[in-house]
């Protein structure tokens, strides 16, 4: 089973600065990588795929980068709606392990 | 309009089964492979169980093994996950989502959950 590490685990930014939320694989996942946010109450949300894909509807300010085990999303210019909890995940091989989440809160 | 919805979930005691089931609209089910992911309270996303498009291959976690089941049927667009020995540990809200049969194997759509609840 690969290990899927986030961190931090709770990072406080202001509204209009930029966020770098890290996700590391225990071995190698190549670029099959998944972003989620989830706001309270609500499903996880598809963010970016492939590692660097936005999915259909996501704005452009959120961006992910990485290959094989290291792996950055970042969203720029934080909006309020941005505050939420993100999930990394591969989907390399079965079982398609999460990472813990990085709680994203306001500063 | 893409929709998944979960249905079964309750309360039962530990050692007891529920069938949770997922009913998928506005897509061709069998372009998608599908998996259950729980949550349970206050914590993150678990992945338990995957089934490939055709029912052919299936996958758990390790802490489910031998006590859960994942099936689908086809024909009536719909996924299923039979839970037996439900332990404490299995309460949670369990989402069924999609990933496409081919390529980039991502969960792009999710439905809203169903709970489960382990309880004496």
């Amino acid at each position: 089973e690969i290990l899927m590490t986030q961190s931090p685990a709770t990072l406080s930014v202001s509204p209009g600065e930029r966020a770098t939320l890290s996700c590391r694989a225990s071995q190698s996942v190549s670029s099959n990588l998944a972003w989620y946010q989830q706001k309270p109450g609500q499903a996880p949300r598809l963010l970016i795929y492939g590692a660097s894909t936005r999915a259909t509807g996501i704005p452009a300010r959120f961006s992910g980068s990485g290959s094989g085990t290291d792996f950055t999303l970042s969203i720029s210019s934080l909006q309020s709606e941005d505050f939420a909890v993100y999930y990394c995940q591969h989907y390399n091989n079965w079982p398609y392990t999460f990472g813990q989440g990085t709680k994203l809160e306001i500063k | 309009e893409v929709q998944l919805m979960e249905s079964g979930g309750g309360v039962v005691r530990p050692g007891g089964s529920l069938r949770l089931s997922c009913a998928a609209f506005g897509f061709t089910f069998d372009d998608y492979g599908m998996s259950w992911v729980r949550q349970a309270p206050g914590k993150g996303l678990e992945w338990v169980s995957g089934i490939k498009w055709n029912g052919g291959n299936t996958a758990y976690v390790d802490s489910v093994k031998g006590r859960f089941t994942i099936s689908r049927d086809n024909a009536k667009n719909s996924l299923y996950l039979q839970m037996n020995s439900l332990r404490a540990e299995d309460t949670g809200l369990y989402y069924c989502a999609r990933y496409p049969r081919k390529g980039e194997q991502r969960f792009d759509y999710w439905g809203q959950g169903t709970l489960v609840t382990v309880s004496s």
